[in-house]
């Protein structure tokens, strides 16, 4: 059964930076992208990152860009997000998605149940 | 970037109801297009990938359609487990853009 695990939401100040980490089971990790989904409190879902099998390719959405990095450990069976400089706008429950295939550009097929992240002072 | 633009933003209908929701990109994505459900307090379901590959364990009455620049999805007889809220995503490139979403509500 694929499981997707994530962790390190929290209350963070503005400007301050955040890790949130995406355990993954069930599935062999290393064969698949995987993506970072945010859903604001009573909006949409927005696509943050993805990134491929390899790490070769990675992508953000351009309200993350520069202050987001995606990254995983294919040992460890493991995504992270680096998230720096915390607006109040990145106030969301941030989802891991397991992508139907290796490249980062893909439907999300199993997702987690989510961690909160909330910026305010 | 893709904008991903859907139609309506919400819907009220009843159970044995056939119901179109549409979906259209900013430009060409060919067939790379997939729908979402998503219940309240939940994580988003992928029901339909590539446009109209059904994902395994949905119900037949979902369906999808199109290609290009318009998509549609399909529910030939609305059960009440199916309101909910729907997402379309494009795949074709990052950012995988969703569209804003369409709440289907119980008339």
């Amino acid at each position: 059964e694929v499981q997707l695990v994530e962790s390190g939401g929290g209350l963070v100040q503005p400007g301050r930076s955040l890790r949130l980490s995406c355990a993954a089971s069930g599935f062999t990790f290393d064969d698949y992208a995987m993506h970072w989904v945010r859903q604001a409190p009573g909006k949409g879902l927005e696509w943050v990152s993805g990134i491929s099998w390899n790490s070769g390719s990675i992508g953000y959405a351009d309200s993350v860009k520069g202050r987001f990095t995606i990254s995983r450990d294919n040992a460890k069976n493991s995504l992270y997000l680096q998230m720096n400089s915390l607006r109040a706008e990145d106030t969301a429950l941030y989802y891991c998605a397991k992508v139907r295939g290796s490249i980062a550009a893909a439907a999300g097929d199993y997702w987690g149940q989510g961690t909160l992240v909330t910026v305010s002072s | 970037d893709i904008q991903m633009t859907q139609s309506p933003s919400s819907l009220s209908a009843s159970v044995g109801d056939r119901v179109t929701i549409t979906c259209r990109a900013s430009q060409s994505i060919s067939s790379y297009l997939n729908w979402y459900q998503q219940k309240p307090g939940k994580a988003p379901k992928l029901l339909i990938y590539a446009a109209s590959s059904l994902q395994s364990g949905v119900p037949s009455r979902f369906s999808g359609s199109g290609s290009g620049t318009d998509f549609t999805l399909t529910i030939s007889s609305l059960q009440p487990e199916d309101f909910a809220t729907y997402y379309c995503q494009q795949s074709y490139s990052t950012p995988c853009s969703f569209g804003q979403g369409t709440k289907l509500e119980i008339k």
